[in-house]
């Protein structure tokens, strides 16, 4: 079946520090992978994507490489800052199934100044 | 990008009562979905609401405790029925245009609390 993995949080980290969120995925077909985050109070957004192997997606300063041969999905930022506090989800949909997201178990982010 | 309207924001319900959801969708998409997100946890599909037909659940879930309705385009309801305190989550909407897999919307959800 389809599923997706995260490192567990929650993850507490100094201002300017790096960040890494790791996430593995299985999938039968040939997934699209995500990052959303939720920021308190707020509803889900999407971080970036990547469609295919090799694709790196970007925004915010977060990037993650889409590795088919670790079947990975990384989430990295070089420094982090306090706005960047909270929960990180990894997800995945496979193009002939609808368009439903599979998301990983979320890991909870926080920076302190 | 999409602007999703759903109400209520958060209700505190009495157990085996029931709480209709609202999905209100500013533009015409093809696809929308019932997410659960439990305490602590990731979220879930519940099922992808079909406009003019009956909704498709995912395994776990059936129809008579998650009624969903979707007259339209840009509407859809979800229903919680015959409530435990097991189902205090939030719900959301989520959306997207058929084909578009990459541009899935969601809403802010719906706290629900059940005593």
């Amino acid at each position: 079946g389809n599923s997706v993995t995260q490192m567990e949080g929650p993850v507490t980290l100094s201002e300017e520090a790096f960040l890494t969120i790791n996430c593995t995925y299985t999938a039968t077909g040939y997934p699209s992978l995500f990052w959303y985050v939720q920021y308190p109070g707020e509803g889900l957004q999407l971080l970036l994507k990547a469609t295919k192997a090799d694709d790196k997606g970007s925004n915010k300063g977060f990037e993650a490489t889409y590795r088919k041969e670790t079947t990975s999905f990384h989430l990295e930022k070089g420094s982090v800052q306090v706005s960047d506090s909270a929960v990180y989800f990894c997800a995945l949909t496979i193009y002939n199934q609808g368009g439903k997201l599979i998301f990983g178990q979320g890991t909870e982010l926080s920076v302190k100044p | 990008s999409a602007v999703i309207s759903q109400k209520p924001s958060r209700d505190i319900c009495q157990r085996g009562t029931s709480l209709t959801i609202q999905c209100q969708v500013d533009s015409q998409v093809t696809m929308m979905f019932w997410y659960r997100q439990q305490p602590g946890q990731s979220l879930t599909l519940i099922a992808t609401a079909n406009q003019g037909s009956e909704a498709t659940y995912e395994s776990g879930f059936v129809i008579d405790k998650f009624p969903i309705s979707r007259p339209n385009l840009t509407f859809s309801t979800l229903t919680v029925s015959n409530m435990s305190p097991e189902d205090s989550s939030i719900y959301l909407c989520s959306v997207g245009v058929q084909g578009e897999y990459e541009k899935l919307f969601f809403g802010s959800g719906t706290q629900l609390s059940v005593l």
